[in-house]
């Protein structure tokens, strides 16, 4: 199995909502990233997760909360978001190698959210 | 700083045609290159991975080339197909650095009938 899912594919909320992005990997793998993707631009790092444990944060507003409940899934919190924020979510994971090194990053399908 | 440059920005082809998409890096020190296909509005899925000892890989009508003293890659694309139309994105990973990597902006090939 070598697939990222992500729930839901698609995502309308208000200012005021709190709604949750899921990502979820069998792969064995133990390194996790949460990327925002504008139209035509490449992917931006958000958050990485290595062992379940919060490794980079790219100064992402508190706004974004991401959570790694085990090896398996990688959950994205949003509360009270603007709508610049509305982008394609990206969930990837990947292998950590010995020397702490990361093989190929596979892509979940995003998330399209819409903040209104 | 490192950075990875794309060319073109964008392009149109027929179909059957072949293309070349290039990408220049200057991300040091490098550990290993990526060309990911990305379908509107859907992840990146990785075509091929070169090392630094790398010159040639193929995946079917996907060949990427690596000139590591150069820091030059390109993706040269065989008798496209309409489904070959999407982002071509050149991702390259420090050495080090493990968990970051640097996203090429990304070509945009359509392909026409």
């Amino acid at each position: 199995d070598t697939e990222v899912t992500q729930t839901p594919k698609h995502l309308v909320m208000g200012m005021t909502n709190k709604k949750s992005l899921k990502c979820e990997q069998h792969m064995g793998h133990r390194a996790m990233y949460w990327y925002k993707q504008k139209a035509k631009k490449p992917p931006e790092l958000m958050f990485v997760y290595s062992y379940e444990k919060l490794s980079i944060n790219e100064s992402v507003p508190s706004r974004f909360s991401p959570e790694c409940p085990n090896s398996s899934l990688l959950n994205l919190h949003l509360h009270a978001l603007q709508p610049e924020d509305s982008a394609l979510y990206l969930c990837a994971s990947s292998q950590i190698g010995r020397q702490g090194g990361t093989d190929t990053q596979y892509f979940g399908p995003g998330t399209r959210l819409t903040v209104l | 700083k490192n950075q990875v440059e794309q060319s073109p920005q964008s392009l149109i082809i027929l179909e059957g045609k072949n293309c070349t998409l290039q990408c220049n890096y200057t991300v040091s020190p490098f550990s290993n290159l990526r060309w990911y296909k990305q379908d509107t509005g859907r992840g990146p899925v990785s075509l091929t991975i070169m090392t630094f000892s790398e010159n040639t890989k193929s995946n079917g009508r996907y060949t990427a080339t690596l000139d590591a003293d150069t820091k030059q890659s390109s993706l040269h694309i065989t008798a496209s197909q309409l489904s070959d139309s999407a982002s071509y994105i050149c991702v390259v990973r420090r050495s080090g650095g493990y968990q970051k990597v640097t996203f090429g902006i990304g070509t945009k090939l359509q392909v026409i009938p």
